[in-house]
């Protein structure tokens, strides 16, 4: 049964610091892995999808990285801001294709202080 | 179009009315996909639409809940007889290779 968890589950952090969120999965054969953000009230926004072939992902000041073997992904978001403050949540198909029910973490809330 | 979209974006209704959510999918994307998202908690699966493919009902809570996507695009979810704690934000998303979130629907029932 594939579980996914993430720590830690708050962070606060002053504005300008350098951060990493993790993410742990069980069952390693996973076809991608996907980040999202999520503001509060609000539906969720992709950040970034890694394919199960590639080590990481970039987009902007936003890094994720992904360690098939050893069931592990990290989000490293470079000198934070106040409007990163929000959820982020980890997900990864269920059955090891590229659809499915998406298993989610329950999420790190990110407050970042001006 | 260019994204996920819901609808109504909130919804108040009384306990034991029906009511129907609405999501309009990507152009192209062949899976459909319901959550909710209760107060504080985290996404719990619905049901999951994959072309011409039976659904998987499997997160369905009760069979007051059910869902149909019509000529592979358009899907409604239908609550019949509402409860209190049918309260929640409901989330449809649609994938190709990638998922994509509508912005969801609140359901207060009150």
């Amino acid at each position: 049964k594939q579980e996914v968890t993430q720590i830690p589950a708050a962070l606060s952090v002053p504005e300008g610091e350098n951060l990493v969120l993790n993410c742990s999965f069980t069952d390693s054969a996973i076809y991608n892995l996907q980040w999202f953000r999520q503001d509060p009230g609000k539906g969720l926004t992709s950040l970034l999808l890694i394919q199960s072939s590639q080590r990481e992902q970039t987009s902007g000041r936003l890094n994720a990285s992904l360690d098939k073997s050893s069931g592990r992904s990290t989000l490293y978001i470079a000198a934070s801001q106040p409007g990163d403050s929000a959820t982020y949540l980890c997900a990864v198909p269920l059955g090891g294709g590229s659809q499915g029910n998406l298993i989610f973490g329950k999420g790190t809330k990110l407050s970042v202080k001006p | 179009g260019a994204g996920v979209s819901q609808s109504p974006s909130n919804k108040v209704t009384e306990k034991g009315k029906d009511v129907e959510l609405r999501c309009d999918p990507i152009s192209g994307h062949t899976a459909l996909y319901w959550y909710r998202q209760s107060l504080g908690q985290g996404l719990e699966f619905l049901i999951y639409f994959q072309g011409n493919s039976a659904p998987d009902k499997s997160g369905l809570p009760s069979d007051r809940f059910s869902a149909e996507r019509t000529g592979g695009s358009v899907s409604t979810l239908t609550i019949q007889r509402t409860q209190q704690e049918d309260s929640a934000v409901y989330l449809c998303a649609s994938s190709l290779y990638g998922y994509t979130f509508g912005s969801g629907t609140r359901l207060t029932v009150v």
